[in-house]
């Protein structure tokens, strides 16, 4: 059981240059999300997935596509990266029961656009 | 809109004291509010889950208590240990919502 699995865990890019950070769970999880942190910021969310074929902006979305490709994977895409996007991008996915509600995190990718 | 902050960004504390975060929130229609730790260059573990309709929270040496109507949280760690050392988020989840709000954050660094 790897819990939620980010690739690639660096990444420099250029300006104007496009990427994809991947994302994925083995926990069955319907929810899954994509976070930014930025230093006195704390974390920003980006983009959410509830269920498989779903997905909704959060808090900033400019700049960003998400794909959820199935249950597991939840993909993240720059299609042109701009310095603003420096950042630390964690993936999360939530386990909700009757009596838990726990948010699950990758080790996160620190991107740098140059 | 929800925000929420907290107090103090950074402590440093002696080994073996006990210590209380800070967390508040301005909207009261919380679903829950949870605490995390996140440790340098990682990502963040989920430490105490609080649901609205409970008061506190218990895990080992961690207990977090919840104030609705003032719209604070607390995490107190008693006897504190240089493993301790880390970043310290809060979190609250709306009703009816699939996000969280998280705080900036406290940097707590526990020495010897």
């Amino acid at each position: 059981n790897a819990g939620v699995t980010q690739t690639p865990k660096f990444q420099v890019l250029k300006t104007g240059q496009s990427m994809t950070l991947q994302c994925a769970q083995d926990m069955n999880h319907n929810s899954m999300y994509w976070y930014r942190q930025d230093p006195g910021m704390g974390l920003r969310l980006i983009y959410y997935s509830a269920s498989e074929g779903t997905t909704d902006k959060g808090e900033v979305p400019n700049g960003y596509n998400v794909s959820r490709l199935n249950k597991r994977e939840f993909s993240l895409r720059l299609e042109s990266a701009a310095p603003s996007q420096t950042s630390v991008y964690f993936c999360a996915s939530r386990q909700l029961g009757q009596y838990t509600d726990t948010q699950y995190f990758g080790p996160g990718t620190r991107l740098t656009v140059l | 809109k929800q925000e929420v902050t907290q107090i103090p960004a950074a402590l440093s504390v002696p080994e073996g004291e006990n210590l209380v975060l800070n967390c508040s929130f301005t909207d009261s229609a919380i679903y829950n509010l949870q605490w995390f730790r996140q440790d340098p260059g990682k990502g963040l573990t989920s430490l105490l889950l609080i649901q609205s309709s409970q008061r506190e929270q218990t895990s080992g040496r961690l207990n977090a208590s919840l104030d609705k109507s003032s719209g604070r949280s607390t995490l107190y760690i008693a006897a504190s240990q240089p493993g301790d050392s880390a970043t310290y988020l809060c979190a609250s989840r709306g009703i009816s919502t699939d996000k969280l709000i998280f705080g900036t954050g406290t940097r707590l660094q526990v020495f010897p």
